[in-house]
Parts: structure tokens; C-alpha cells; sequence
């Protein structure tokens, strides 16, 4: 398993400004990946964010509104960028295959 | 069509007795089948797994089931605690890859 932490716990931001969350893994991790929860909904997956490469985007997502980082084989950050209320969600990170090991998310609240 | 259904959204059962938790799926071709319990503020956590090749697989109170012909997969939690109230899913990758789809999951509250 792996001990995964987010940055922020929780933020509340204003329209049209941009959030950093980051994403820190206690080992070295090939495969990441960041999801979305949105009031009421389910998980959905944003991107994957492998070391060495360009993140991958899942069908409905942008890199210009969701631009992700991979310096290194244990930390990763999503920037929500130009921000809506729409984009109030938990914000998760997750590491692994098969198995896979999620942080404990970041809530943002956009008024 | 790799839709994952979870057809009831919540189930409440008393402590001591059985949590049966139900999935469907329509596509054959997963070599592994897993279950997530989420509670509310927190990230999915991972809870059992089972392998295509077998119908069952058992860790302490945990049960998974898994019936190849009928194209379903079930948790059964025995005996069922307050602590296990939480968002139960069963998540499909895509094919070929580890990302996974998540449905909307089934709420079980454990009453004391």
C-alpha cells in the first residue's frame, strides 16, 4: 500500500481564479491519477499522470483547464484553472494498478 | 460496454447480520473484479479483490463472490458493524488500462 497526502485539505476560491492541489506519495509510484467527485455524483477520472510523459486526458477534460505536473516518481499537482462554481468538487489523487491507493482528497468550494 | 450498475443506491442493516452489496457488469473480458468502501471526507479505500478464475474469495468478515454466467459480483460483509457504514463500489478498469470507472455505489448504514 501507499500513504498518500493532499494539499489543501479544503479551499474556497472566487470565480475566475486558478488552485494548485498537490499530491504526495510516501514511495515512488509510476502510475497516478487524479478524480473528480462533484456534489451527489460519483467518482470520475480527470487524467494519468505518469512520470516521464504528458498526462493523459479522459474524454471532457482539457490540459488548459486542468494542466497537471509530474516532477518525480512520488509527487503530482492538478491546477483548476479560471474557476466556476461548477468546478466545486473533491478533488482526488491516486496511485497504483490493479490496486490502487487514494488520497483523502481536497474539497473546493468556488463562489 | 463496460458500464458498471450497482442497482441499490443504499441499504441499511442491523448490526450482527448480513450486508449483501450487489454488482453487475457487462463486459467478460476483466482477468479481476475489485470492491472500495469510501466514507464520507475521505478517498476510496480498497477492500478485497477477486480474480476471474474464481468464484470466491474470503478476508475476515469480507466475502466476494463472484458468478461468471450471470455477469455479477457481490459483497457480503458478515457480521455486519456500525463502522462499516460507507459508500460501497465496485469499479471497472477500461480495457487494457488501470483507469477505472466508478458507479454511483451503494450506501450501506449499519444500525446499532
Amino acid at each position: 500500500s501507499a500513504v498518500i497526502s493532499q494539499k489543501p485539505s479544503r479551499d474556497i476560491c472566487q470565480r475566475g481564479t486558478s488552485l494548485t492541489i498537490q499530491c504526495q506519495v510516501d514511495s515512488q509510484v509510476t502510475m497516478m491519477f487524479w478524480y473528480r467527485q462533484q456534489p451527489g455524483q460519483s467518482l470520475t477520472l480527470i487524467a494519468t499522470a505518469n512520470q516521464g510523459s504528458e498526462a493523459t486526458y479522459e474524454s471532457g477534460f482539457v490540459i488548459d483547464k486542468f494542466p497537471i505536473s509530474r516532477p518525480n516518481l512520488t509527487f503530482s499537482t492538478l491546477t483548476v484553472s479560471n474557476m466556476s462554481p461548477e468546478d466545486s468538487s473533491i478533488y482526488l489523487c491516486s496511485v497504483g494498478s490493479r490496486e490502487q491507493y487514494f488520497g483523502p482528497g481536497t474539497r473546493l468550494t468556488v463562489l | 460496454d463496460q458500464q458498471v450498475k450497482q442497482n441499490s443506491p443504499s441499504l441499511s442493516v442491523q448490526e450482527g447480520r448480513i450486508s449483501i452489496l450487489n454488482c453487475d457488469y457487462t463486459n467478460s473480458m476483466f482477468d479481476y473484479f475489485l470492491w472500495y468502501k469510501k466514507y464520507p471526507a475521505e478517498g476510496p479505500t480498497f477492500l478485497i479483490s477477486i480474480s476471474s478464475i474464481k468464484d470466491k474469495n474470503e478476508d475476515g468478515r469480507f466475502t466476494v463472490f463472484l458468478n461468471k454466467s450471470a455477469k455479477h459480483l457481490s459483497l457480503h460483509i458478515v457480521p455486519s458493524q456500525p463502522g462499516d457504514s460507507a459508500v460501497y463500489f465496485c469499479p471497472r478498469p477500461t480495457s487494457g488500462t488501470y483507469k477505472y470507472i466508478f458507479g454511483t455505489g451503494t450506501r450501506l448504514k449499519v444500525l446499532a
